[in-house]
């Protein structure tokens, strides 16, 4: 089954404990990308890549890093994670960034920061 | 900066009875635009695109919407709302930066 998976789908932890929130695709996607969702704001993006090793900011990049090291792969690092990073994140992937590709959205992960 | 908005928090539908959701967007060249839905505690589904063409899009479960140049709309619509619709509705648009731009959300509440 074509499908974007994220894990952990719930996290809790204190500020400045770094980490990771992995998100994988089966689908041989070269576009991948994170947002955040917040109430009233819709879905912001964090980063995306375009390919391997191809990564850029989005909107709201501050305090987040990411990697892609394989095209199925790209997960999103909390170095230093705060209170205002509580959030519902979502990875998606599509073919490429193009108008004419719908983009795969994963489950979601909800992380709260103490 | 091309965005989209949504002018309705909530939209509240009878089953069976038509549904809006609206969608105004602020574009500059030719728009590209998106609707995707969200179900409690799933991830976002695409419903349908506006890319060229006709001013009427046809999509999933039923939905389309129509392109209005003239008044910078791309509102959804379904002729016979289902209590299983009622979900977060998100009009989208490309932001021509290799992303995409959301808007706020409508939560559409359909009661049986």
């Amino acid at each position: 089954e074509a499908q974007v998976t994220q894990n952990p789908r719930y996290l809790i932890t204190v500020t400045g404990k770094k980490l990771t929130v992995t998100c994988s695709q089966n689908m041989n996607h070269e576009y991948m990308s994170w947002y955040r969702q917040d109430p009233g704001l819709g879905l912001r993006q964090i980063y995306y890549s375009m390919n391997v090793e191809v990564t850029d900011k989005g909107d709201v990049p501050e305090g987040y890093k990411v990697s892609r090291k394989e095209k199925r792969n790209f997960p999103l690092i909390l170095e230093s994670p705060s209170p205002n990073q509580t959030s519902l994140y979502f990875c998606a992937s599509s073919l490429s960034f193009s108008k004419n590709y719908e983009q795969y959205f994963g489950p979601g992960t909800r992380l709260t920061v103490t | 900066a091309q965005s989209v908005a949504q002018p309705e928090d909530q939209v509240n539908v009878a089953e069976g009875n038509p549904l809006t959701v609206k969608c105004t967007y602020s574009v500059s060249g030719n728009p590209y635009l998106f609707w995707y839905v969200q179900y409690p505690n799933r991830g976002l589904q695409f419903l349908l695109k506006y890319i060229t063409g006709d001013n009427l899009v046809k999509g999933s479960y039923g939905f389309e919407a129509e392109f209005n140049k003239s008044q910078t709309s791309f509102h959804l619509k379904k002729p016979s709302a289902l209590v299983s619709d009622s979900a977060l509705y998100f009009c989208v648009t490309d932001t021509g930066r290799r992303a995409l731009t959301f808007g706020s959300g409508t939560r559409l509440q359909v009661q049986p």
